[in-house]
């Protein structure tokens, strides 16, 4: 019951330069999505949300749009930078306390 | 900035023994949560926790899984007899008890099963 997808398992992008990462999601209960970043032998780390009565929310280098109509999210962050090398998690909830994880996007930035 | 702990880092146990796996969420967060990730796949929901009582729980959570609050800080997750399929990370999350409130994770446990 894969409700939340990330179907690319890596990312590499070169400093400065732009990466995008994206997540899909199945169910339109959805109200909440947000973005989580990664590094080895961490937990999860909260980087940014959206509400689903939103389309953008930015801050400072990340932003993420949300596109109900095609159940699409995605995570830019501009400019890049090698400390942003990590794997990134989308997350989704319905209204209540579930919230549903995507298997990772493994960013690697190019100095 | 406050933080989730979580404690130990990596236990290794045998199958068939009981592990307690033991979280401080962030003091006035009110919302707890179990999830784990098996290596190399997705991080799954195992349970919520709120005012004392599970809220939501996953089909993983299964008759040997429990969780307690045992006093105003610890929150644990207890797995009564272990399986070889146990060996996973688990991350305790807490939350504030407001609408949109994201998760705040703490760094895990690898619980090893051999």
């Amino acid at each position: 019951d894969q409700q939340v997808k990330q179907n690319s398992p890596s990312l590499s992008v070169q400093e400065g330069r732009i990466s995008i990462l994206n997540c899909d999601y199945t169910n339109s209960m959805f109200d909440y999505f947000l973005w989580y970043k990664k590094y080895p032998a961490e937990g999860p780390t909260f980087l940014i949300s959206i509400s689903s009565i939103k389309d953008k929310n930015e801050d400072g280098r990340f932003t993420v749009f949300l596109n109900k109509s095609a159940k699409h999210l995605s995570l830019h962050i501009v400019p890049s930078q090698p400390g942003d090398s990590a794997v990134y998690f989308c997350a989704a909830r319905v209204t209540g306390n579930q919230f549903y994880f995507g298997t990772g996007t493994s960013l690697t930035v190019i100095p | 900035e406050p933080e989730v702990t979580q404690t130990p880092s990596h236990q290794v146990t045998q199958m068939g023994q009981e592990v307690i796996l033991r979280c401080v969420p962030i003091s006035n967060h009110l919302y707890f949560y179990w999830y784990r990730q098996i290596l190399g796949q997705k991080v799954e929901f195992l349970v919520s926790f709120y005012n004392n009582e599970i809220s939501e729980k996953s089909e993983i959570f299964d008759d040997q899984f429990s969780v307690e609050r045992p006093d105003g800080s610890n929150f644990t997750l207890k797995i009564r007899s272990t399986k070889l399929e146990d060996s996973a990370m688990y991350f305790c999350a807490s939350s504030e008890l407001v609408n949109n409130s994201p998760l705040h994770f703490g760094n895990g446990t690898r619980l090893t099963v051999t």
